[in-house]
């Protein structure tokens, strides 16, 4: 089983509006990661969490806020967004994050929109 | 020059033919590579890991050439279905960083 699983599939949300990204894996992965990812162009790393401590954060505005509340779990807290920050949000985890098993498998991602 | 680099292509072949696709890289201290293929409006999927000593799985192979900094991909009797997005992901660890790159992909189109 391979299956990282995100939800919402799909969210539009207000500029003011306050929501979160939520994704799940049982594969006993110790590292997850977001990405966010424009038409046309490969994933961009937003955040890896590692044994559930955040290891990278590249740069991202705060309104882009993540959390790891266990092994199996990660969200990502969105506030006051932009429209420019519209675009397909993906999840990944891997057995580890550094060594062998580095292989990351993708939820099937959120596509926000925000207006 | 960008860290890891890929032909965007696209590249359009005759389903039956064989294609190959490179990747390069710039950092000589990278560690992992792996080959995923993404479909329009799909997440990616993993496709191979690239392993020093080469690796095959059914129709697809992967090389890795360190001295030269770059990995291929090799795909055989190409199928409809084999038409996506293929990325390239180079991972690195230095002194107190961590790496992971993509590759802006190359799109392969088979047709009948």
């Amino acid at each position: 089983d391979t299956e990282v699983t995100q939800t919402p599939k799909h969210l539009v949300m207000g500029m003011t509006n306050k929501k979160s990204l939520k994704c799940e894996q049982h594969m006993g992965h110790r590292a997850m990661y977001w990405y966010k990812q424009k038409a046309k162009k490969p994933p961009e790393l937003m955040f890896v969490y590692s044994y559930e401590k955040l290891s990278i954060n590249e740069s991202v505005p705060s309104r882009f806020s993540p959390e790891c509340p266990n092994s199996s779990l990660l969200n990502l807290h969105l506030h006051a967004l932009q429209p420019e920050d519209s675009a397909l949000y993906l999840c990944a985890s891997s057995r580890t994050l550094t060594g062998l098993n580095t292989e990351a498998f993708f939820g099937q991602g959120t596509r926000l929109t925000v207006v | 020059r960008k860290e890891v680099e890929q032909d965007p292509g696209p590249f359009n072949v005759p389903e039956g033919a064989t294609v190959a696709f490179n990747c390069t890289y710039s950092n000589s201290a990278s560690q992992s590579f792996f080959w995923y293929r993404q479909d329009c409006r799909k997440e990616p999927k993993l496709l191979m890991s690239v392993y020093s000593s080469g690796n095959e799985d059914g129709r697809f192979t992967a090389q890795l050439n360190r001295a030269s900094q770059y990995i291929s991909l090799l795909i055989r009797d190409s199928k409809l279905s084999d038409s996506a997005t293929y990325l390239c992901v180079v991972t690195a660890i230095g002194d107190s960083n961590y790496q992971l790159i993509w590759g802006a992909g190359t799109k392969l189109i088979i047709k009948p």
